[in-house]
């Protein structure tokens, strides 16, 4: 157990509509990362929250956007959803950005699908 | 631009025989590297990291080894499992980064 839960574990969306993910990150960190993870590949950097404002980017589109808020939870969100949306969303919580030293520990994922 | 490559998507081994799972990275000043083991339908589980200032740590059953001549990363699991068996990444990230790179994965199958 990594302390950081995710909801919900999985979810069916059609074409072009909209989905939230929520995070819990472990408690005392305060950086929130989010990630996408497609069938058979590695996950792949979405964007990263610290103190509550977006704190890198990947390359991901404008509808993928995210919120943090003071208790550090996050939420992604994902708009106009697209058949290649379809994927784990994984999140990732650390102390100060993670890296170098900072252990960056992830939930169980959010299973979307999009028909 | 960096990328993170496995040589062996796959690899099988006997229970109690010692497991070794590389990784090539291309981003010189990656300066902390991290290996994950995913199991089917989990997220990502820490296993071990290394700092660019060492060239060996050793955990419980694991030891990682980076060479930084080459840019190779490996992880050596001891007396292998069959608990073992899952998706092994390693990942490289930057001193202030934001963000680790992940490769492709290599599937470890322990046969019992």
């Amino acid at each position: 157990e990594t302390g950081v839960t995710q909801s919900p574990t999985h979810l069916i969306k059609t074409r072009g509509q909209q989905v939230t993910l929520r995070c819990s990150s472990q408690s005392g960190h305060n950086t929130v990362s989010w990630y996408q993870q497609a069938l058979g590949q590695g996950p792949q950097f979405i964007f990263q929250y610290y103190r509550e404002e977006e704190n890198g980017r990947g390359n991901f589109p404008p509808r993928f956007s995210g919120l943090q808020f003071p208790n550090y939870s996050s939420e992604l969100n994902v708009n106009a959803l697209e058949l290649d949306d379809s994927a784990l969303y994984l999140c990732a919580s650390s102390l100060a950005g993670g890296g170098s030293g900072n252990t960056i520990y992830f939930g169980e994922g959010s299973w979307l699908t999009v028909v | 631009g960096e990328s993170v490559g496995l040589h062996l998507p796959t690899l099988s081994v006997q229970e109690g025989d010692n497991s070794i799972i590389n990784c090539a990275y291309s981003n010189s000043a990656s300066d902390y590297f991290i290996w994950y083991k995913q199991e089917s339908g989990k997220g990502p589980q820490f296993i071990i990291d290394i700092r660019s200032n060492m060239d060996k740590r050793q955990g419980q059953r694991v030891t990682v080894l980076l060479n930084k001549t080459v840019k190779h990363l490996s992880l050596q699991i001891a007396a292998t499992q069959p608990g073992d068996s899952a998706v092994y990444f390693c990942a490289e990230g930057g001193t202030g980064a934001n963000n680790l790179f992940f490769g492709t994965g290599t599937r470890l199958t322990v046969i019992p």
